[in-house]
């Protein structure tokens, strides 16, 4: 199964706020899971990414945790700002090959 | 360094019309791809190059061709558009050793 199935669709936060953005995989072969970032009118940007032999990684007020018996991965953000609505991609690879993009999370951040 | 560029930014067909995107990076990387994105969809692969010389298909590739002209160019081109192939296209550009993908700023594509 190469799917990535990602939620919510949408997502609105207050400033200052936690947001958390899931997703879930079934082939056990990926072995690369980086997140993307894309504001309007731009092409999608690598934010954070994380491999399966750790089960958390954090940069800044983005931390993805990783849970690899579930199959799942997370994208968590700390102290949410207006300047991070965006819509949020997760993703899956193994190195090499071709990425599979989650649909996508719009995020709002209200102010 | 422009990174990963792609012209035209903007484009309307008429059904039955043929064009092609262009997509160039200057970041010497191997592989190159073309994804469209549509509402609710992601990004959904068409076509990549894993490096120059190859190109193979991706998950959504009926209707569209590829051609990897050198190791900075990787075009797509619509034979006969069809007003299901509105969408916005992006490049996107990967070095042989690292896994992050480098995207264009895209193309929006309809055709009417």
């Amino acid at each position: 199964q190469q799917q990535v199935k990602q939620s919510p669709q949408s997502l609105i936060v207050q400033k200052g706020g936690i947001s958390i953005i899931n997703c879930a995989y079934e082939n056990t072969a990926f072995d690369y899971f980086p997140w993307y970032q894309q504001f309007p009118g731009k092409g999608p940007a690598l934010l954070i990414a994380i491999r399966p032999d750790v089960s958390e990684k954090k940069e800044g007020r983005f931390t993805i945790s990783f849970n690899k018996s579930a199959k799942q991965f997370s994208l968590h953000i700390m102290d949410s700002q207006p300047g991070d609505s965006a819509t949020y991609f997760c993703a899956a690879s193994m190195r090499g090959f071709k990425t599979i993009f989650g649909a996508g999370t719009r995020l709002f951040v209200k102010a | 360094n422009a990174g990963v560029t792609q012209t035209p930014k903007f484009q309307v067909l008429k059904t039955g019309q043929s064009m092609t995107l262009q997509c160039a990076q200057d970041m010497n990387h191997n592989s190159m791809y073309w994804y469209r994105q549509d509402p609710g969809m992601g990004l959904r692969l068409i076509y990549y190059s894993a490096s120059e010389g190859t190109t193979d298909k991706g998950e959504v590739p009926n209707g569209y061709n590829v051609s990897r002209l050198n190791k900075r160019e990787f075009s797509l081109r619509l034979e006969s558009a069809a007003p299901s192939q509105t969408s916005v296209y992006f490049c996107a550009s990967r070095s042989g050793e690292g896994d992050t993908q480098y995207f264009g700023p895209g193309t929006r594509l309809t055709v009417l």
